[in-house]
């Protein structure tokens, strides 16, 4: 059985420009979450997707913004890239059926801003 | 918002020692508490989790201790193996003020040496 997969592992990108991060959920699982992780820090909820909505956000600006697909993956897109983006981001997964908590993580993309 | 604190930040104990984290939250309406150990390079991996109505939990070598009254919870490790060397976050869930979002502390480095 699958893990969280996340793409791509790495990626560099400079100021201004866009980007796009994908992410499948573990199988049987239907509702992801985002979450950045700065360099010595814990990770930060930037939003949940469920039913293809966005249903709950944290405390990121309007530049971060998602989509979940039928299929229940997501891509997570950051437009106007400043050098504070650059992070890890994680995706974790959670399962259907009411548990609402219980969160499996990806490996992450890290995302380097120049 | 909810407030997790954890210490130590840096941990170092011999091979089979046993290691004590320790993490505090602000919310009293959080009820799941998360652990998760992240090795270099990788995501975060959940370990071990607690829900409030219970007090303690053990998977083999680890186990997690809660106390609602004073809103803090551990993560005990015994008979400690390099391999254990990581970092380990807690993390807290209040459906209640929280929503849908885990929130973090700030990480332990464990280093466990032969």
């Amino acid at each position: 059985d699958a893990g969280v997969t996340q793409s791509p592992t790495h990626l560099i990108k400079t100021r201004g420009q866009q980007v796009t991060l994908r992410c499948s959920p573990k199988s049987g699982h239907d509702t992801v979450s985002w979450y950045q992780q700065a360099l010595g820090q814990g990770p930060q909820f930037i939003f949940q997707y469920y039913e293809e909505e966005e249903r709950q956000r944290g405390n990121f600006p309007d530049r971060f913004s998602g989509h979940q697909f039928p299929n229940y993956s997501s891509e997570l897109n950051v437009n106007a890239l400043l050098l504070g983006d650059s992070a890890l981001y994680l995706c974790a997964s959670t399962p259907g059926g009411g548990n609402t908590d219980t969160q499996y993580f990806g490996p992450g993309t890290r995302l380097t801003v120049l | 918002g909810e407030n997790v604190e954890q210490h130590p930040s840096t941990l170092s104990v011999q091979e089979g020692d046993s290691a004590v984290i320790k993490c505090t939250y602000s919310d009293s309406a959080s009820n799941y508490f998360p652990w998760y150990k992240q090795e270099l390079g990788k995501g975060p991996q959940l370990i071990i989790d607690i829900r409030s109505n219970v007090g303690e939990k053990k998977d083999q070598r680890i186990a997690v201790t809660l106390n609602k009254t004073a809103k803090h919870f551990s993560l005990h490790i015994t008979e400690t193996q390099p391999e254990d060397s990581a970092v380990y976050f807690c993390a807290a869930h209040s459906v209640a003020n929280s929503g849908y979002a885990l929130n973090f502390g700030k990480g332990t480095s464990l280093l466990v040496t032969p």
